[in-house]
């Protein structure tokens, strides 16, 4: 059972454009939407976070929106450049319990920029 | 410093053979994990300590043996494993409670022959 469905797949952009990736959720219990970023050969990083508290969330070039009603969040990407060029996760967790933050990841979207 | 440290980078083992993966992080973390992630494929989850205990097994293979021997170490013992077993191992950390951001490794580049 896919838990959080990540949309698309791959994403072409031109140097300057906005790259947008959508994510969509089932488990109510999650409270915790991070963004990760993977380069090719590394662990994956983090982007950014929201909790289902808040609509939306900045940092740089980077927002996430959320829309806790329709179980949606979404990542933009502003003035996307070649450097951006990775694959971003989204992922979703309950991290109310005390066990750790058990995350659960999005397919994936491979996002290309083109100078 | 935020750095979870894995070791080794690379492993190739063969079918037969036992090999341990290592990871260390010195932010006083007291979540760690292990994550599976195949090629051009999302992490998934295969082990959670929480302080230094196991509390998450996602039905992992016992091929796949974790072991936390303090609260800045983890490792995975590997022993008979398959081919299918050929992944990208990424270890992680995270504070507990609610502000559990997950910093992960560089991950070991497992190659089973």
């Amino acid at each position: 059972q896919q838990q959080v469905k990540q949309s698309p797949q791959s994403l072409i952009v031109q140097k300057g454009g906005i790259s947008i990736i959508n994510c969509a959720y089932e488990n109510t219990a999650f409270d915790y939407f991070p963004w990760y970023q993977q380069f090719p050969g590394k662990g994956p990083a983090l982007l950014i976070a929201i909790r289902p508290d808040v609509s939306e969330k900045k940092e740089g070039r980077f927002t996430i929106s959320f829309n806790k009603s329709a179980k949606q969040f979404s990542l933009h990407i502003m003035d996307s450049q070649p450097g951006d060029s990775a694959t971003y996760f989204c992922a979703a967790s309950n991290v109310a319990r005390a066990a750790g933050n058990k995350l659960t990841f999005g397919g994936g979207t491979r996002v290309l920029v083109k100078p | 410093d935020t750095e979870v440290t894995q070791t080794p980078k690379h492993l190739v083992m063969g079918m037969t053979n036992k090999k341990s993966l290592k990871c260390e992080q010195h932010m006083g973390h007291r979540a760690m994990y292990w994550y599976k992630q195949k090629a051009k494929k999302p992490p998934e989850l295969m082990f959670v300590y929480s302080y230094e205990k196991l509390s998450i097994n996602e039905s992992v293979p016992s091929r796949f043996s974790p072991e936390c021997p303090n609260s800045s170490l983890l490792n995975l013992h590997l022993h008979a494993l398959q081919p299918e077993d050929s992944a990208l191992y990424l270890c992680a950390s995270s504070r507990t409670g609610v502000n559990t951001e997950a910093f992960f490794g560089q991950g070991t580049r497992l190659t089973v022959v």
